[in-house]
Order: C-alpha cells, then sequence, then structure tokens
C-alpha cells in the first residue's frame, strides 16, 4: 500500500531543543516537500529536495535544516534557532506519470512547551 | 512567482445547497491549478487538478473546477454538498515542471443540516 508516513503524529519539545520530524515514503517518488501550515496562513514551503543528496530552501527555511540521504527519506529538523516553531507540519511528495500530482502525509503536530 | 489568493475564508452552507469556493491567482507565465481538501488533524487530498485542455475540470467527491484565463480564476463548485464535506480547501498554484506548490490561505467550509 503506497503512500508517506509521517511520525510522531504529536510532538511536543521544550524551548531550546532540536528536533526531528520523520517523513517516508514508498511511492518512488523524486519530489519531497516540507511545509508548514499555521491557522489563516495556508502552506508554506519551507525545504525541497527534487533528487538525493540534494535540496533547496523554499520560502521559511530559516530554523529549519533538512537531509536527503535516500529517496525514501526526507526528515526535517526544528532547531532552537526557529522562533516559533508551534505549527503543524506536512511532508509532500510530487510524482506520477505528468509529474505534477502531489501527495501529502497525515502530517506532524508540534508544539513548544 | 505566482500568487494565490481565496476569496472567502469561510463559507457556511446547508446540506443538499450547492457551494462555490473562489480561488484567483496571479502569475506571469502558465500554471498549473489544484485544489486540495483537508479534514481536522488531516494531510491534504488532491480533489482536482487543471494542468492543459478543457477548462472544466471534474474531480473526486462530485467537485468541478472550471479554469478562466482571462479572469484568472479557478473556481471550485459543488451542486450539492453533504455534512462530510465539512472540511478547509485549499487551492494552489504551480508553473509547469517548476513542482513547488504556492498555497490560498484556505476555505473553511461547514455544512449544516
Amino acid at each position: 500500500d503506497g503512500g508517506i508516513t509521517q511520525s510522531p503524529k504529536y510532538l511536543f519539545r521544550k524551548e531550546g531543543q532540536n528536533v526531528t520530524l520523520s517523513c517516508e515514503q514508498n511511492l518512488n517518488h523524486d519530489a519531497m516537500y516540507w511545509y508548514r501550515q499555521d491557522p489563516g496562513q495556508g502552506l508554506r514551503l519551507i525545504y525541497y529536495s527534487q533528487i538525493v543528496n540534494d535540496f533547496q530552501k523554499g520560502d521559511i527555511a530559516e530554523g529549519y535544516s533538512v537531509s536527503r540521504e535516500k529517496k525514501e527519506s526526507f526528515p526535517l529538523t526544528v532547531t532552537s534557532a526557529q522562533k516559533n516553531p508551534t505549527a503543524f507540519y506536512l511532508c509532500a511528495t510530487m510524482g506520477g506519470t505528468s509529474g505534477t500530482l502531489g501527495f501529502f502525509g497525515p502530517g506532524t503536530r508540534l508544539t513548544v512547551l | 512567482a505566482q500568487s494565490v489568493t481565496q476569496l472567502d475564508s469561510q463559507v457556511p452552507v446547508f446540506e443538499e445547497a450547492p457551494v462555490e469556493l473562489r480561488c484567483n491567482y496571479s502569475s506571469s507565465v502558465s500554471v498549473y491549478l489544484f485544489w486540495y481538501v483537508q479534514y481536522p488533524n488531516q494531510g491534504l487530498q488532491l480533489l482536482l487538478k487543471y494542468l492543459s485542455g478543457s477548462t472544466l475540470v471534474k474531480g473526486i467527491n462530485g467537485f468541478e473546477a472550471e479554469f478562466n484565463k482571462s479572469q484568472t480564476s479557478f473556481h471550485l463548485r459543488k451542486p450539492s454538498v453533504h455534512i462530510s464535506d465539512t472540511a478547509e480547501y485549499f487551492c494552489a498554484v504551480s508553473e509547469p515542471h517548476d513542482y513547488k506548490l504556492s498555497f490560498g490561505a484556505g476555505t473553511t467550509v461547514t455544512v449544516r443540516a
């Protein structure tokens, strides 16, 4: 059963801590994305990767880091430099025959205590 | 760079009534257009997309949208809604072969019996 897995579903962090959000896909898609969702603001692009070992900053990359060592995995680290990290984080892939089908994972809700 | 404006933040509607969600975009080049639905605490699901060809696009769950290039719009419609259509709806745009989606702020649809 193909899809995108994000873990954990809920994550709590103390101020000053780094946390890593997991995103795994078995769709064999080349491109993977991280979006942040805040109420009333839609989704904003944090980082994206179109091939293994390569990634680019999105619109709000400050305070975040990523890696793409495997095609299936695109973990996102929220660092202590991110001033307002409480949000819903969505991982997505892009693939399909037209290259424009966007698939989203179920999301991780991060709360800073 | 492209941008998306969803003209209504909240749309209350009675069950079995029609609904229209408005989306306008701005871009200096040709675009791909998408509508996604998000149920509470879940990821996004693709409802429909416009890539090229017929300007009337039919999607899942009885939704359809019409691409109007002269008005730079991509409004979403459903002739008769159900309680289960209560969700948040996002319009998104990307440039061909860019694979990065820009999202509107979302429209919350609440269907009442």
